[in-house]
């Protein structure tokens, strides 16, 4: 069975500052994507940025990029130039290609905070 | 992108009531998805529901505890039954496009207390 591990339940950074928020995962599959999603206090799960496993190079949106090691099953999440507004529960999450259904898996979160 | 709204945002209810939790969807989606999100947690797949045929529920959940209603494409209904404490929880509602199966959205949630 596919697992997702997030081993910071939480972060902090300062304003501006670079931080970086750990995933690892657990499968046998070749073909999944990767995602890592926000959930501000609002609970709106907003999607943050997403790879495919296919892909070698790394996923970039803005201030957030990811750092894809498929061989070490590692995918952690870098936030640039950190903002007030990015202080959210971050959920690393997996799901299988497209022939595997549509089941996501999610990772325990880690709560990132901004301090100013 | 799809636009899913929720009702209700959040309820308080007496154990051994039930609950219906309405999900509404802006457009017409194939897949729909029933997450719980207990305290502090992460999320949970409850079950997956497709229109026109039975809700498919995941591991640990069962029909007779949280039945489902998928009438149309963009209508769907979760019903928490005979409820306990254990089940105060975010109930988030989901969808994907099976012509987009890497973007899937969710709603705002649905925050229930059982006292």
């Amino acid at each position: 069975a596919q697992t997702v591990t997030q081993s910071q339940p939480e972060m902090s950074v300062q304003e501006a500052e670079t931080v970086t928020l750990s995933c690892t995962y657990d499968t046998s599959e070749s073909d999944y994507y990767l995602f890592w999603y926000k959930q501000p206090p609002s609970r709106q799960m907003i999607l943050v940025i997403r790879q495919e496993a296919y892909k070698q190079q790394n996923a970039t949106e803005n201030r957030f990029s990811v750092n894809f090691q498929k061989a070490a099953k590692s995918f952690s999440l870098k936030i640039s130039d950190s903002q007030l507004g990015d202080a959210a529960m971050y959920f690393c999450a997996y799901r299988r290609g497209n022939t595997g259904g549509f089941k996501t898996i999610f990772g325990a979160g880690t709560r990132l905070f901004v301090k100013a | 992108s799809a636009v899913i709204s929720q009702k209700p945002s959040r309820d308080i209810c007496q154990r051994g009531t039930s609950l219906t939790i309405q999900c509404q969807v802006d457009s017409q989606v194939t897949m729909m998805f029933w997450y719980r999100q207990q305290p502090g947690q992460s999320l949970t797949l409850i079950a997956t529901a497709n229109q026109g045929s039975e809700a498919t529920y995941e591991s640990g959940f069962v029909i007779d505890k949280f039945p489902i209603s998928r009438p149309n494409l963009t209508f769907s209904t979760l019903t928490v039954s005979n409820m306990s404490p254990e089940d105060s929880s975010i109930y988030l509602c989901s969808v994907g496009e099976t012509g987009l199966l890497i973007k899937q959205y969710f709603g705002p949630g649905t925050r229930l207390t059982v006292t």
